[in-house]
């Protein structure tokens, strides 16, 4: 078993609808992030969040630390938030994170 | 603008060549990653370094070497023990380590063996 799942894999919508993204882990962690690889390939930082839920802009992550489970939201989905989205968890007991596979996500117009 | 910048893009690498990728952030971070990243799979760490001239083995460090000689660069050398280079390689760094602090990504690198 991974230490950091995600799901589903692979997520297909249509312009405007809320999509959700899940990711458990079983690392201890103090803050998981959440990322965004672009079809480039470029990655960047989403959120860090260790407890309860932050917002930007459209995007929501929450995270449950008892239940060790986090969700990234997109609400008002457009076809630019296509890519794949990455959860990735620090050990605790170095400076290494352990990621996800990712969700590929691409929304159609 | 500060940020990682991760050159070449694409490279390609005849059988028993070694080749370097070049990482450089002006971010004043202090801590550097380089990751690869496989179809379906999650990135996983090569080489890490919290500090100049100090760096530690990831899970898949063997077949690669880094240099830490500077706090800006970060180089690493794919070797021709490498088995199996042909991957996307990822450079980031953070403030200090990835716990508690935002990681910044480079835009990667792409390296093909021919």
């Amino acid at each position: 078993k991974n230490e950091v799942e995600q799901s589903p894999q692979n997520l297909t919508a249509q312009e405007g609808e809320f999509i959700t993204i899940n990711c458990s882990y079983s690392v201890g962690i103090s803050a998981l992030h959440w990322l965004q690889q672009h079809p480039g390939g470029g990655i960047v930082s989403l959120f860090m969040l260790s407890s309860g839920k932050k917002k930007h802009g459209r995007l929501i992550a929450t995270i449950n630390i008892q239940e060790k489970h986090s969700s990234l939201h997109i609400t008002a989905s457009h076809p630019r938030d296509s890519a794949v989205y990455i959860c990735a968890v620090p050990q605790s007991s170095n400076n290494d994170m352990r990621f996800g596979a990712g969700t590929r996500l691409t929304v159609k117009p | 603008d500060g940020g990682i910048t991760q050159s070449p893009k694409y490279l390609f690498r005849k059988e028993g060549q070694n080749v370097t990728l070049s990482c450089e952030q002006n971010l004043n971070h202090d801590a550097m990653y380089w990751y690869r990243q496989d179809p379906g799979q999650g990135l996983r760490l090569i080489y890490y370094s919290q500090i100049v001239n100090d760096f530690q083995k990831g899970d898949i460090a063997e077949g690669y070497s880094v240099s830490r000689e500077k706090k800006e660069s970060f180089p690493l050398t794919v070797t021709s023990a490498q088995k199996n280079p042909t991957a996307f390689y990822l450079c980031a760094s953070s403030k200090q380590g990835s716990a508690g602090n935002t990681i910044y990504f480079g835009e990667g690198s792409w390296l093909t063996v021919v």
